[in-house]
Formats: C-alpha cells, structure tokens, sequence
C-alpha cells in the first residue's frame, strides 16, 4: 500500500523556521517525483513546490510565494522527503501535504503549520 | 502568473448530470497542461480522481469522467449521488515546471 506520513508541524512566531518530513513507503521513493501543497484554513490548495528524482537531476521548483525562504531535498535511502521553512509569515499558517507526482496518486494526512505572534 | 479558474459553486439533483470546468488565464488548455482533478471532502486529505486529462485511478467512480470541452479542462459527473457532495480542485501544469490549482467548486447534491 503507497503510503505518505507526514510530521514536524507545529506552532512558531512569524520570522521562525520549521522542517516537515514525509515518510514513504509502497513505492519506489527513489524513482518518483514528489511535491509539497498546502492548504490554508477555509481556503483551496495551493502547491509549494516540487523535488524530480535524482535520476532527473533532482532539481526543484517553487511557486512564486515561497521562493527564496522554502527549500526541498530528499533523503532516497531513508525514503524521506522535507521542507524546510525559513522567515515564515502568518500567511504560511496551512496543512502542508506531501504528495507523490506519480499520477498524484498518493496523498499524506497533512501536518498543521501555525505562525502566530 | 497563470490564474486557474473554476465554478464557485455548483449544485446537481441526485441522479443528474452536472459539468465543472477549469480554464486557464493565459489560453486554452490542452493536455499540454495536463489536467489533474482532485475531490476533498471535509476533514479530509485531497484524493486524485483524474490525471493528464482523463486517465482514472482504480479507486476512481464510473461516473466521474474527464475532458477538454470548449478549451477548458471538464470533469463530468453522471448520475450524482449523496456522496459526491465535495470540493473539486483541478490543477495545470505550466511550462512542464510549476503547478497551478484552481480555486475549487464546491459541489452539492440536492
């Protein structure tokens, strides 16, 4: 069974930082490539960005928002991907889901981000 | 930055019929962007239904069923039942690179 677990969210003050981990399992991690969307509360999805495979170069993506303070990597042998959050505003307060590109066929829980004075 | 755009709202009698439509700020779409559609229904992590265009996950209903119509991307449903009362949100592919979600259609069942 493809499954996407996601973990690291919580409460931090605007200008903070924050790292999310999504744990894979049931596919081939290493070959898929994987994005990150969120979705603010009472809102619609919105996408944050994406990591291609390491055979693909493993380059990534942003949307226009996050660029510059939001990166991506991945950790292939742990099957491991992660956001890491830097200068947050309130504005990034979301549920942040891990997503495999695969046909999208796979979707995380979603792990609550709050930023918060 | 391309704007996506869907139906608000849209409201379908059980048993009916009902078309929701997701077009594109910058021209028509094509399966060049290759139209995803997504259903979330509340409390819930978003679930795929269609990918590039109208390619379905075996999870994916019958009566769900994706196009290109009037250079929009479609996503029909045919006889609707109670529980296809949910959020819709499609999303384009720009450039093979960024990702763009409509703002969703939120669909009732009455």
């Amino acid at each position: 069974e493809v499954q996407l677990v996601e973990s690291g969210g919580g409460s931090v003050k605007p200008g903070g930082s924050l790292r999310l981990s999504c744990v894979a399992s049931g596919f081939s991690f290493n070959d898929a490539w994987m994005s990150w969307v969120r979705q603010a509360p009472g809102k619609g999805l919105e996408w944050v960005g994406r990591v291609k495979s390491k055979t693909d170069a493993g380059t990534t993506d942003y949307a226009a928002p996050v660029q510059g303070r939001f990166t991506i990597s991945r950790d292939d042998r742990k099957k491991t991907l992660s956001l890491q959050m830097n200068s947050l505003v309130t504005e990034d307060t979301a549920i942040y889901y891990c997503v495999t590109e695969q046909h999208w066929l796979a979707w995380g829980q979603g792990t609550l981000v709050t930023v918060s004075s | 930055q391309a704007v996506v755009t869907q139906e608000p709202s849209l409201t379908v009698s059980p048993g009916g019929t009902v078309t929701l439509t997701c077009g594109s700020s910058i021209g028509a779409v094509t399966s060049g962007h290759y139209p995803y559609w997504f259903q979330q229904k509340p409390g819930q992590a978003p679930r795929t239904l269609i990918y590039d265009t109208d390619n379905t996950h075996s999870w994916t209903p019958a009566r769900f069923s994706g196009s290109l119509l009037g250079g929009k991307a479609a996503l029909t449903l045919w006889g609707a039942q109670p529980e296809d009362e949910a959020n819709y949100y499609c999303m384009l592919s720009y450039s093979g690179a960024r990702r763009v979600f409509g703002g969703g259609t939120k669909l009732t069942v009455l």
